[in-house]
């Protein structure tokens, strides 16, 4: 099936330590939610945005919506251990058609935070 | 907790056998979302329910298939169970799911999942 563009795939950083990832696609999107995933558990929703070039925060984390209605991003800062789990970007397409309300995710960015 | 469950949390069966999951949404979402999760394909979108109808379609197999009852929950249905089957299946709801409203009442919001194992 159709996947975002995610990366790094991977990171291994130091406790402290900022972190930077990205989503982009071919296709323009509605919405692009950023969710966090725990071994065995459900992704979890950190942050959503709708509308282009929208800037949104929860605590220490930061995400944008691209202009282009086709990539998003998402800063980590100043990373703690229990930052450590695996980061999906999710975009949700326009209205109409019949695949509204579906999300396609992004492979994921696992993250490793080294005290 | 996302306020949305699942049952079981875990499912071991044999290959051809016929399993049901279970997702109850958020009290007052009107919309559910099952998605599967496996190492090679991510989490893919299987298919949508809104208020008791069917929405919107994904990668669904024709030996799958779902319902959502009038109490809004809603059952996944896996049959002829095939080895690549095994994953992690996710129920997600949100309050509208793209019918209207503002955006935050398209937000999905994940049950703990299903793992299932087929031998």
């Amino acid at each position: 099936g159709q996947q975002l563009n995610q990366s790094p795939q991977s990171m291994f950083i130091q406790e402290g330590e900022d972190v930077s990832m990205n989503c982009t696609s071919s296709s323009i999107f509605n919405t692009w939610l950023w969710y966090k995933q725990d071994p065995g558990e459900g992704p979890v929703l950190l942050i959503a945005l709708y509308k282009a070039g929208e800037l949104t925060s929860n605590g220490r984390l930061t995400a944008q919506f691209g202009t282009t209605r086709k990539d998003s991003f998402l800063n980590i800062s100043a990373s703690i251990p229990s930052d450590v789990g695996i980061y999906f970007c999710a975009g949700q397409p326009s209205a109409g058609g019949t695949s509204y309300g579906k999300l396609t995710f992004g492979q994921g960015t696992i993250l490793t935070v080294h005290p | 907790d996302s306020g949305v469950t699942q049952t079981p949390k875990h499912l071991i069966t044999a290959t051809g056998q016929r399993v049901t999951l279970r997702c109850s949404p958020r009290s007052g979402d009107l919309s559910v979302y099952w998605y599967q999760q496996s190492l090679d394909q991510g989490l893919q979108f299987l298919i949508q329910y809104y208020n008791g109808e069917e929405r919107a379609k994904g990668n669904i197999l024709e030996r799958f298939s779902a319902q959502q009852f009038p109490d809004l929950h809603s059952e996944l249905n896996l049959s002829s169970l095939e080895l690549g089957d095994s994953a992690l299946y996710f129920c997600a709801s949100s309050v509208v799911g793209g019918v209207g409203g503002q955006g935050s009442y398209n937000e999905q919001f994940f049950g703990p999942g299903t793992r299932l194992t087929v031998l």
